[in-house]
């Protein structure tokens, strides 16, 4: 069964550096997402890709967050000025065409900011 | 923004049937109710959806009652292997949106 692939499984970085975080989505699927979860915490909804760009975010995606679409395959997720509040772990989604069908999760990259 | 209230744990004897309520008052007409679940800090896992009918598939079953204001998920089985926390979420069919998770229920599976 095709599945989300997300790189780095664990990413340790120096607070204030920038870090890329990857995803392969499912490949027939349209739809992107980014969500995190803080330790002990909900899953939070970071933002949406549909079509090359952005279609929703939240509050949390502010100017230190962007996604990009770089190629066929990948769905990447830059966050730039890292703080520690940063560290969690982050989901990717994807969701096809059929706009009732579920989104599907990759297992996640852990970051933790030092 | 949650509009799904679940308990917050309960427990199930392994090999049981395990029902997990959820509350969806104010669901809108063409809103879904999805369920997936959470082993530890694993990504969110997809279990199973539907708008009015109950639906089933080989991980569980989703019963809808008539006025769609609550739901059941039903694993037939459980295992050790589904203890989880379990999310029941409502969404409207467009896939822009956003999956809203709460604080689910944590389903323990006892031996």
């Amino acid at each position: 069964e095709p599945e989300v692939t997300q790189t780095p499984s664990h990413q340790v970085t120096q607070m204030g550096q920038e870090v890329i975080l990857r995803c392969v989505p499912i490949s027939n699927h349209l739809y992107f997402y980014w969500y995190r979860q803080i330790l002990g915490q909900k899953v939070e909804f970071l933002v949406s890709f549909y079509n090359n760009e952005i279609s929703e975010k939240s509050e949390i995606f502010d100017d230190q967050f962007s996604v990009e679409r770089p190629d066929g395959s990948n769905f990447t997720l830059k966050i730039r000025s890292t703080k520690l509040e940063d560290s969690a772990m982050y989901f990717c989604a994807s969701g096809d065409r059929s706009t009732n069908q579920p989104q599907h999760f990759g297992d996640g990259t852990r970051l933790s900011i030092l | 923004d949650a509009k799904t209230t679940q308990p917050t744990s309960m427990d199930c004897a392994e090999g049981r049937a395990a029902n997990l309520p959820c509350n969806h008052s104010t669901i809108s007409g063409n809103e879904y109710v999805y369920w997936y679940r959470q082993i530890h800090s694993q990504g969110p896992q997809y279990i199973i959806h539907g708008l009015k009918n109950n639906e089933t598939n080989e991980m569980a079953s989703l019963i809808i009652t008539e006025d769609r204001k609550s739901s059941t998920l039903i694993l037939p089985h459980a295992t050790l292997r589904d203890t989880a926390v379990y999310y029941c979420i409502v969404r409207p069919p467009d896939g822009f949106n956003k999956f809203y998770f709460g604080s689910g229920t944590k389903l323990n599976v006892k031996p």
